[in-house]
């Protein structure tokens, strides 16, 4: 399978605990990107990376919040002192940067990693 | 600023029915990008389609069609004889271009489609 991949796929933590969720994207995509999705919405962005470079983040991503890709190529997710408002399913998306505009704006999305903040 | 309107919160049909999911934006600029995506229950967003603001033409594909018209900022997904595995939720999405030149895509709130047999 080639497709992104997320893990894990569910978390349940305490609030106040740290979590950490992976995205691995599709191989020759060089674009990554993060969302959450609360119940009855669309997804929010939440951050971009073009290869190791985080080069957006929405006013959604608090200072608890943080992203990284250090080799352009996985990413990792950190919310730091979960909260109840946390819940959400964290989505992860990749896209080329080669190839006609349009398939670069065309972004692939992993299952995703369900959040649940007791 | 861009904004995705769907309407539709939830659409009820019995399987072999036609329906259309409804899809209003709004948008300042010129060139920009309308997608639609699936999402089944299993949560994994599904691309369907993507046009660019330049072309018009309607499409279809299968059970599915689209139908773009810019006079009235709409694209609207059609999809023909539903079927079960049609259930899921259904969202347009609109990308402009940032500053940076990436495209943000932005999410209307989605389309619950529930297919009855």
């Amino acid at each position: 399978d080639t497709g992104v991949s997320q893990n894990p796929r569910h978390k349940i933590t305490k609030r106040g605990q740290n979590v950490t969720f992976r995205c691995d994207p599709i191989s020759e995509h060089n674009r990554l990107y993060w969302y959450r999705q609360t119940l009855g919405q669309g997804p929010e962005f939440l951050t971009y990376f073009q290869n190791e470079a985080q080069l957006e983040k929405s006013r959604l991503l608090s200072d608890r919040f943080s992203a990284e890709r250090p080799k352009g190529s996985f990413s990792t997710l950190e919310i730091q002192r979960t909260e109840q408002g946390d819940s959400a399913m964290y989505l992860c998306a990749s896209s080329p940067q080669t190839g006609t505009l349009g398939n670069q704006e065309t972004q692939y999305f992993g299952p995703g990693t369900r959040l649940l903040v007791l | 600023a861009q904004k995705v309107t769907q309407a539709q919160t939830e659409i009820s049909v019995v399987e072999k029915e036609d329906v259309t999911l409804d899809c209003v934006y709004e948008t300042r600029d010129t060139t920009y990008y309308l997608f639609w995506y699936k999402q089944p229950p299993s949560g994994e967003l599904v691309f369907l389609i993507r046009r660019n603001s330049f072309d018009e033409q309607n499409e279809i594909s299968g059970r599915y069609s689209w139908n773009f018209q810019k006079s009235t900022s709409s694209f609207n997904f059609t999809i023909t004889a539903s079927q079960v595995v049609d259930s899921a939720v259904y969202f347009c999405a609109l990308s402009e271009a940032e500053a940076g030149g990436s495209y943000i895509p932005t999410f209307g709130r989605g389309t619950s489609l529930i297919v009855h047999p």
